[in-house]
């Protein structure tokens, strides 16, 4: 079944804890991305990767770091979270430009 | 700065009869959108999409409309259901994937 794989699903953490979200897609796709939606927001997307080792900033970047070492993976790493990324993230991943996103479940973050 | 965005936040309808979602887009140069459906506690799942080369595109109960002359999106459900409810999102095709307008939550009444 063709799907994208968060994990965890739902996390507390404390303030300047280290945490990572995986990410993984088993599609083939070579376009990956998070993205944090909050209420009265939407959807906005924090991190972009084109493919393997190329990654760019989306329009909340600040606070996270992405890494694409392999094609499935893209994980998303808080070096030291604040509660103001208490929020609900969402991995999608898509063969390219002009095509839908696949989204996984969420992981829903909570930090104290 | 372009943006996407959604006339109505919320749209109640009755069970039956049919809903129409509306959309705003800015950015001129955009040639594909999306709409999405977000069921509580999941992600979003596609509906249909459509090209800047088409006015019009037809689903299962569903139709997307494309007015690029006034830069405007719309989804019609036919014979809305209760498996309808969720959260709408139009979403736009740009350098950095998609871009996402705020959503609009459809309820529907028994």
């Amino acid at each position: 079944e063709a799907q994208v794989t968060q994990n965890p699903r739902y996390l507390i953490t404390v303030t300047g804890k280290k945490l990572t979200v995986t990410c993984s897609q088993n599609m083939n796709h070579e376009y990956m991305s998070w993205y944090r939606q909050d209420p009265g927001l939407g959807l906005r997307q924090i991190y972009y990767s084109m493919n393997v080792e190329v990654t760019d900033k989306g329009d909340v970047p600040e606070g996270y770091k992405v890494s694409r070492k392999e094609k499935r993976n893209f994980p998303l790493i808080l070096e030291s979270p604040s509660p103001n990324q208490t929020s609900l993230y969402f991995c999608a991943s898509s063969s390219g430009g002009g095509t839908e996103a696949f989204f996984g479940q969420g992981t829903r973050l909570t930090v104290v | 700065g372009e943006s996407v965005g959604l006339h109505l936040p919320t749209l109640s309808v009755q069970e039956g009869d049919n809903s129409i979602i509306n959309c705003a887009y800015s950015n001129s140069a955009s040639d594909y959108f999306i709409w999405y459906k977000q069921e509580s506690g999941k992600g979003p799942q596609f509906i249909i999409d459509i090209r800047s080369n088409m006015d019009k595109r037809q689903g299962q109960r569903v139709t997307v409309l494309l007015n690029k002359t006034v830069k405007h999106l719309s989804l019609q459900i036919a014979a809305t259901q209760p498996g309808d409810s969720a959260v709408y999102f139009c979403a736009e095709n740009g350098v950095s994937q998609l871009t996402f307008g705020k959503g609009t939550k459809l309820s529907v009444i028994p």
